[in-house]
């Protein structure tokens, strides 16, 4: 089983819907997890943080499920500015950070 | 708000030869970090770097590979004999840590054309 499973999309949806992202992972030692946004051939940027059982931030809601092991991202009223890919990344300590293969959105006017 | 910066934005150079990407970290931030990502693919880890030496490093590191901080501000990785599939986008990082958790700060990258 690979370290960390994403959908990979494409996720097409209009703007104003609200779209979720899956992401499973392998390590149950996992101890914190993260969503990152990258937009096309540009650097990965910290969207959100998560330490227990979720996060809110805004329009978007990260929950986590330590029993199943995995962690979903929520977008609600997405803008076009959304499209983007987004990548799930369990910490599980030391310095390697390990990130999934992303799952990829298009919001569509 | 501080920024990790990366040069050259692109790189183009002959198989065989030698590279060396350079990168200023966050001026506070002790950890540092290569990552690579081939074009449609995953961004890849590489190497970490902490207290002048490699804490962790993945099986794409090889001898071909080093890295260094040659002083107080840049963090540099050296490819030395550039092979085709080196083509990528190379991200350094260096990172904050909250709450005991890491937090990766990337910079724009270097384009690295292998022709």
């Amino acid at each position: 089983r690979k370290e960390v499973e994403q959908d990979p999309g494409p996720f097409n949806v209009p703007e104003g819907a609200t779209v979720a992202f899956n992401c499973t992972y392998s390590n149950s030692a996992s101890q914190s997890f993260f969503w990152y946004r990258q937009d096309c051939r540009k650097e990965p940027k910290l969207l959100m943080s998560v330490y227990s059982s979720g996060n809110e931030d805004g329009r978007f809601t990260a929950q986590l499920n330590r029993a199943s092991q995995y962690i979903s991202l929520l977008i609600r009223d997405s803008k076009l500015s959304d499209s983007a890919t987004y990548l799930c990344v369990p910490y599980t300590g030391g310095f390697k950070t390990i990130f999934g293969a992303g799952t990829r959105l298009f919001v569509k006017a | 708000e501080p920024e990790v910066t990366q040069t050259p934005s692109h790189q183009v150079t002959q198989m065989g030869q030698e590279v060396i990407l350079r990168c200023v970290p966050i001026s506070n931030h002790l950890y540092f970090y290569w990552y690579r990502q081939i074009l449609g693919q995953k961004v890849e880890f590489l190497v970490s770097f902490y207290n002048n030496e490699i804490s962790e490093k993945s099986e794409i590191f090889d001898d071909q590979f080093s890295v260094e901080r040659p002083d107080g501000s840049n963090f540099t990785l050296k490819i030395r004999s550039t092979k085709l599939e080196d083509s990528a986008m190379y991200f350094c990082a260096s990172s904050d840590w909250d709450n005991e958790n890491e937090k990766l700060f990337f910079g724009s990258g270097t384009q690295l054309s292998v022709l």
